[in-house]
């Protein structure tokens, strides 16, 4: 399994777009990246994958760069329900899913 | 709405105990796993089953921990006895192997005194 390295945290304002980036230098051929959402008293909430490229659903964006060796998540216009702790994994099908420590999030008003 | 339900959702207990956390997975997924989170370690995973088989529990105290799956709709994590420090939460995901996509649960809050 390919070992990611995300920010600890990150603090930004109401209405901003906000980037987080993933680091996972190790990452195989056959490895997905999958980007998780977790509020407090809850359990992780799938939000993105991708494996090249880019690629957008109702909640994000998720930036890969040719070389695949980092990712971007990116959330725009940010409220402050997005407070959440935000988990980068790399994977394939038959990987067990290992959470990292994730980027704690802070939206302020 | 498909969902993965978790019982009990608080369970306080007293050291010694043994403590049943049960899971019913998603109808159809055929991937469970078992995560303890805690905020010094966060979210560990300590055992997954892929056909109810179990595939990987090396994450798992073994001499007090146990996970089955006595069938495709319910998956049980059992720790005998429990102690202080197995106080966390433990959610329960459900999946395919198809999809790499994990849902979880609402967790088992469980505090051992």
């Amino acid at each position: 399994l390919a070992k990611t390295t995300q920010p600890i945290s990150m603090d930004s304002y109401e209405g901003q777009e906000v980037n987080i980036t993933c680091s996972h230098n190790n990452i195989a051929t056959n490895d997905y990246i999958t980007w998780y959402q977790q509020f407090p008293s809850q359990g992780p909430r799938f939000i993105i994958q991708g494996y090249k490229t880019k690629v957008t659903n109702e909640v994000a964006s998720l930036f890969i760069p040719a070389d695949r060796k980092s990712s971007t998540l990116s959330l725009p216009r940010v409220s402050l329900s997005d407070t959440a702790v935000y988990y980068c994994l790399v994977g394939s099908q038959d990987d067990k899913i290992i959470f990292g420590k994730g980027t704690r999030l802070h939206i302020l008003p | 709405d498909a969902r993965v339900t978790q019982t009990p959702r608080h369970k306080v207990t007293e050291m010694g105990q043994e403590v049943t956390m049960r899971c019913q997975p998603i109808l159809g997924h055929n991937t469970v796993f078992w995560y303890r989170q805690t905020m010094m370690q966060g979210l560990e995973l300590l055992a997954y089953f892929r056909n109810r088989a179990p595939l990987d529990d090396s994450g798992m105290p073994k001499d007090r921990f146990s996970a089955e799956m006595p069938d495709a709709t319910l998956a049980t994590l059992k720790i005998q006895p429990s102690e202080p420090r197995d106080s966390a939460v433990y959610f329960c995901a459900s999946g395919n192997r198809e999809d790499t996509e994990a849902f979880f649960g609402q967790g088992t809050r469980l505090t051992v005194v």
